[in-house]
């Protein structure tokens, strides 16, 4: 079974801190992807990336960076963290989409980190 | 840009019931849908993923049917239990692989 591991369940830190949080996959995925979810607002994609060194913005970027230097491993970075990032925030990875009808590859997910900004 | 629905947002029914949760979108030029459960405080599981080559995929008391043409799937719950009760989403892939989520139904079975 795939198994994507969030490096914490529960975080809380200052307005104004760098956060990080890590994302670790064990089935050598090329796509990853951060999204945070909200109550009414579901889930929305921050960033995502397909290969090591590369990343796209999702639909909410703005606060936020990522870091793939490994495959198996992304990193989502609050460059200073603000109270409207609290919030649960939960990493994807899934296999190279490859094109074509029924090629399109499962997205799993890991436990989440719920992380509070005081 | 896609859109996906899920009404009603929340659902109680007794234990043992037959149930149909809906998941509606707008684009139909898509190459699969998945569902997933939620449990309270947790990552999402995925449960199905129906091909659009597909019109149904099965997996134990759990059916995911998918209507292409009029924009719509359902998960069907066969004999409800306790353990079920859940908030279940639905999501369809854009480019890259990119998910666009349903907000999802909360689901409770009384025993």
């Amino acid at each position: 079974d795939v198994k994507v591991t969030q490096s914490s369940r529960y975080l809380v830190k200052r307005t104004g801190e760098k956060v990080f949080l890590e994302c670790v996959q064990d089935m050598d995925h090329e796509n990853m992807f951060w999204y945070r979810q909200d109550p009414g607002l579901g889930l929305r994609l921050i960033y995502f990336s397909y290969d090591v060194k590369m990343k796209e913005k999702g639909d909410i970027p703005e606060g936020y960076s990522v870091s793939r230097e490994k495959k198996e491993r992304f990193s989502l970075i609050l460059e200073s963290a603000s109270t409207n990032q609290t919030s649960m925030y939960l990493c994807a990875s899934s296999l190279f989409w490859t094109g074509g009808v029924g090629s399109n590859q499962p997205q799993h997910f890991g436990d989440g980190t719920r992380l509070s900004i005081l | 840009k896609q859109e996906v629905t899920q009404i009603p947002a929340a659902l109680s029914v007794p234990e043992g019931e037959n149930l149909v949760l809906n998941c509606s979108f707008t684009d139909s030029a898509i190459y699969n849908l998945q569902w997933f459960r939620q449990d309270p405080g947790k990552g999402l599981t995925s449960l199905l993923l129906i091909q659009s080559s597909q019109r149904e995929q099965t997996s134990g008391r759990l059916n995911a049917s998918l209507d292409k043409s009029s924009g719509r799937s359902t998960l069907y719950i066969a004999a409800s239990q306790p353990g079920d009760s859940a908030t279940y989403l639905c999501a369809v892939p854009g480019t890259n692989s990119k998910l666009t989520f349903g907000k999802g139904i909360t689901l409770s079975v009384r025993p």
